[in-house]
């Protein structure tokens, strides 16, 4: 079993559509979660940090079930430049990043 | 405030010749780690280095290897590369050891031919 895993995707969806993506982790010693975001030929970057409690950011919520071990992220009202690869990433305190493969998602007008 | 950055931006080699890319931590940061992402693939950890020394590794052979400076940049070698090594090696770089946040740098792409 791999130690992170997401939806195999890919996601089509039109502007204005909201997605969910999924994502399992397999040691519940992981104390850190976060979704990056991966565009097309470019490095990871930073799109939020995953709380237990929840946590949005304007059109982006995380949402984080320990006991599940299981991490969503939702889209509210995509955009067409919301486009690109989401990684769902889980982390032992001072250890290295471990990242799922990769969703992708494509909005279209 | 200057980023990560690494070189080259992208290399080509043949089989069973050596590598050396390069990272220069986001200002600040004192802490280096690499990945390997291949096509289709997230990326994987190699290892990651902290005062100089590698403290960690993931399941990368032994034709893997890096350096820190005092400076806190960092290389990373590979030797006797496969065609398998061909992939986008990325330097993340974040503060302390336990530093849960880590900012990528734009990566190496490297094809081996």
């Amino acid at each position: 079993r791999k130690e992170v895993e997401q939806d195999p995707g890919p996601f089509n969806v039109p502007e204005g559509a909201t997605v969910a993506f999924n994502c399992t982790y397999s040691n519940s010693a992981s104390q850190s979660f976060f979704w990056y975001r991966q565009d097309c030929r470019k490095e990871p970057k930073l799109l939020m940090s995953v709380y237990s409690s929840g946590n949005e950011d304007g059109r982006f919520t995380a949402q984080l079930n320990r006991a599940s071990q299981y991490i969503s992220l939702l889209i509210r009202d995509s955009k067409l430049s919301d486009s690109a690869t989401y990684l769902c990433v889980v982390n032992q305190a001072g250890t290295a990043l471990i990242f799922g493969k990769g969703t992708t998602l494509s909005v279209s007008s | 405030d200057a980023g990560v950055t690494q070189s080259p931006t992208h290399l080509i080699k043949t089989r069973g010749q050596q590598v050396t890319l390069r990272c220069s931590p986001k200002s600040g940061h004192d802490t280096v780690s690499w990945y390997q992402q291949a096509l289709g693939q997230g990326p994987q950890f190699i290892f990651q280095y902290y005062e100089e020394e590698e403290r960690q590794r993931g399941n990368f052979p032994d034709r893997f290897s890096g350096h820190q400076f005092p400076n806190y940049s960092s290389e990373l070698n590979v030797n006797a590369l496969w065609l398998g090594d061909s992939a986008l090696y990325l330097c993340a770089s974040s503060f302390g050891l336990a530093g849960e946040t880590q900012y990528f740098g734009p990566g190496t792409r490297l094809l081996v031919l």
